[in-house]
């Protein structure tokens, strides 16, 4: 399985302000998702992370909210902008594999305050 | 959308008995897949069951795929503080075929 590292693991964040995380993976992966788990809840998919062109995006999140870049094929940030207390949440880095199976970042676990 | 439903969501144990969790959905899955997430951890591929009335073991844990590819179990035998965690059962739907995670199933154990 790939190893895949999340910067900043931990971050409490002011409203209003945008914070940028990003993922590394030590192998090339087609395949490259960020999701969303609230406190106490399931996980959600933000999106889909395409390198070359644009994130495709899951209902109820938006680029203006949740840009994301994937410059090559090891790479990928996820931005939430203009935050708010209900954007606390762990933000997962993930890939997937020709098997369908999905592996995780470690999560970077965000409050706003 | 698709949904998937996990019960119980919440399962405290005492350590050495035994611990089931379901997820049930209402239309036909091509696949099935459990996940577990620590506290504080993040969550960690278990198994991927593909075909109707498959049966899994990993040491303690046993995971079946229903005949009808509609629901799905996993047991733990004789639980121990290590399997303290969030269960999670996942499949692939939507327009996308994006990988959906169920509501999750939390187990304590008390020593």
């Amino acid at each position: 399985s790939a190893v895949i590292s999340q910067k900043p693991s931990r971050d409490i964040c002011q409203r209003g302000t945008s914070l940028t995380i990003q993922c590394q993976v030590d192998s090339q992966v087609t395949m490259m998702f960020w999701y969303r788990q609230q406190p106490g809840q399931s996980l959600t998919l933000i999106a889909t992370a395409n390198q070359g062109s644009e994130a495709t995006y899951e209902s109820g999140f938006v680029i203006d909210k949740f840009p994301i870049s994937r410059p090559n094929l090891t790479f990928s940030t996820l931005t939430v902008s203009n935050m708010s207390p209900e954007d606390s949440s762990i933000y997962l880095c993930s890939v997937g594999t020709a098997g369908n199976t999905i592996y995780f970042g470690e999560g970077s676990w965000l409050t706003v305050v | 959308g698709q949904q998937v439903m996990q019960i119980p969501q919440y399962q405290h144990v005492q350590e050495g008995e035994d611990f089931t969790t379901y997820c049930n959905s209402s239309t036909t899955l091509s696949n099935i897949q459990w996940y577990k997430q620590r506290p504080g951890g993040h969550p960690v591929f278990l198994i991927q069951l593909v075909k109707s009335g498959e049966v899994k073991k990993q040491k303690r844990l046993t995971f079946q795929f229903g005949e009808a590819k509609k629901n799905s179990s996993l047991h733990i035998t004789a639980t121990q503080t290590t399997d303290v965690g969030t269960y999670f059962c996942a499949f692939h739907g939507g327009a996308t075929n994006k990988l959906i995670f169920g509501t999750g199933t939390l187990l304590a154990v008390q020593p």
